[in-house]
């Protein structure tokens, strides 16, 4: 069965800092894999989505991650973080019909 | 235009009651969904409907009753609420090729 593990529950960084969040996804087929934020009190909005084609994949506002079939990884990544980045972020695998979701990271940035 | 719209977003209500939450997306897709968000933020999945007819259905108690009348709505009613029901409600749709879930807002639940 598919599953996801975010490896960190927060982290915290300074505004500027470069800034990864860890997914690792378990999958005996082809994975369609995602990430989402959800800032407070909002519904969750798509970051970036791998299906196939270029390992390295490009999102909005600026993050960016890479699929990585050897180590079963899936990472988040920004170069420079915003206040406005904070939010928690989730990975997630498509399972048949239906997207699993990591718990979550929370990522907090303060100046 | 909102694409997933759900009422309403907020519900507070006493132990035992009866409520229900309604969705509907314009985005044209076939596949719908609710999902439950609970006080730790961990989502999970409730029910599926595919054009209608329901495809997942995960270990939920039978007091949680989907409808879909058609593939734009789906809505969702609770029977004998218990305080354990207190989360957040998403409601999602999407195109089934790519799998990708388009979210509405959430409807916030709170058992008294």
């Amino acid at each position: 069965a598919q599953s996801v593990t975010q490896l960190d529950s927060q982290v915290p960084v300074f505004e500027e800092a470069p800034v990864e969040l860890r997914c690792n996804y378990s999958s005996s087929v082809s994975v369609y894999l995602f990430w989402y934020v959800q800032y407070p009190n909002q519904g969750l909005q798509l970051l970036l989505k791998y299906l196939s084609g270029s390992t390295l994949v490009k999102g909005i506002n600026g993050f960016e991650a890479e699929f990585n079939k050897s180590q079963t990884s899936f990472h988040l990544r920004k170069p420079s973080v915003h206040i406005s980045d904070t939010a928690e972020y989730f990975c997630a695998v498509k399972a048949g019909t239906a997207l699993i979701f990591g718990k979550g990271t929370t990522l907090s940035v303060s100046s | 235009d909102t694409a997933v719209s759900q009422t309403p977003k907020y519900l507070v209500t006493q132990m035992g009651n009866d409520k229900s939450i309604k969705c509907e997306q314009n985005l044209g897709h076939d596949t719908m969904y609710w999902y439950k968000q609970d006080s730790k933020k961990f989502l999970k999945i409730m029910f599926s409907y595919n054009n209608k007819e329901l495809i997942i259905n995960e270990t939920v108690p039978n007091r949680f009753s989907p409808k879909s009348p058609d593939k734009a709505h789906l809505n969702l009613h609770i029977n004998s609420l218990e305080l354990g029901d207190s989360a957040v409600y998403f409601c999602a749709s999407s195109p089934f090729s790519t799998g990708e879930l388009f979210f509405g807002e959430g409807s916030r639940l709170t058992v008294l």
